[in-house]
């Protein structure tokens, strides 16, 4: 079965940095594009960014370009989603996903809670 | 405001037939492929449909879906409650950056 497990809940100080994981299993993990999707409460989904597990290749939303950071551990087959001085508007459940043309599967989601 | 335009609501009573209607642009839906996705509540997204009108295994032929120009949309037949969910389309855009409609809650009566 494939499956991506993400990490677990996470609250934050302002300023503070983050990175939350997402690990891969059932497939290969470098044959399929890792995206990260964020979803504010009560609102929709945001397409942040991706990376291409084979190679590191990232591509990003340019609303994201530049505060967040995308990588990936190949021997860990995992992908991580950093920041590196957290705001209270990146209070959210962030998604990973697997897939190219299509997202699928996704992640049990990683609440990450600022508070103000 | 999103760069695909969906409805943000809409309802039908079981056994009904209800359509979700998704609008883009020439850079979008008019030269990418369509995916929707199912997020029940409290859950992940979920596959429904790819390549514009295509099911993975598992999702019943009560899901279609087509698509037109710079539009696409998503049929639901049947209703049932089990379909109450929010509903996103999403397509990639030749700006290199995914979009998602802003969503439809659907609610079974």
């Amino acid at each position: 079965e494939v499956r991506l497990v993400q990490s677990g809940e996470e609250e934050k100080r302002l300023g503070e940095s983050l990175r939350i994981s997402c690990k891969g299993s059932g497939y290969k993990f470098t044959t399929q594009w890792i995206s990260w999707v964020r979803q504010r409460p009560g609102k929709g989904l945001e397409w942040m960014g991706r990376i291409d597990p084979g190679d590191s290749y990232t591509n990003y939303s340019p609303d994201f370009q530049g505060r967040i950071t995308i990588s990936v551990d190949k021997s860990m087959n995992t992908a991580y989603l950093q920041w590196n001085s957290l705001e209270a508007s990146d209070s959210a459940i962030y998604y990973c996903a697997a897939g190219l043309g299509v997202f699928d599967p996704w992640g049990q989601g990683t609440l990450v809670t600022v508070p103000s | 405001q999103s760069v695909l335009t969906q409805p943000p609501s809409t309802s039908g009573t079981p056994g009904q037939r209800v359509t979700i209607s998704c609008s883009g642009g020439a850079s979008n839906i008019a030269s990418n492929t369509v995916v929707w996705y199912q997020q029940l509540p409290g859950m992940a997204p979920k596959l429904l449909v790819y390549s514009d009108s295509r099911r993975p295994s598992g999702v019943p032929d009560r899901f279609s879906a087509s698509k037109s120009g710079t539009s696409a949309s998503l049929a639901i037949s049947g209703l049932q409650s089990e379909d109450a969910a929010t509903y996103y389309c999403a397509a990639w855009d030749d700006s290199l950056t995914w979009f998602f409609g802003g969503g439809t809650v659907l609610t079974v009566l």
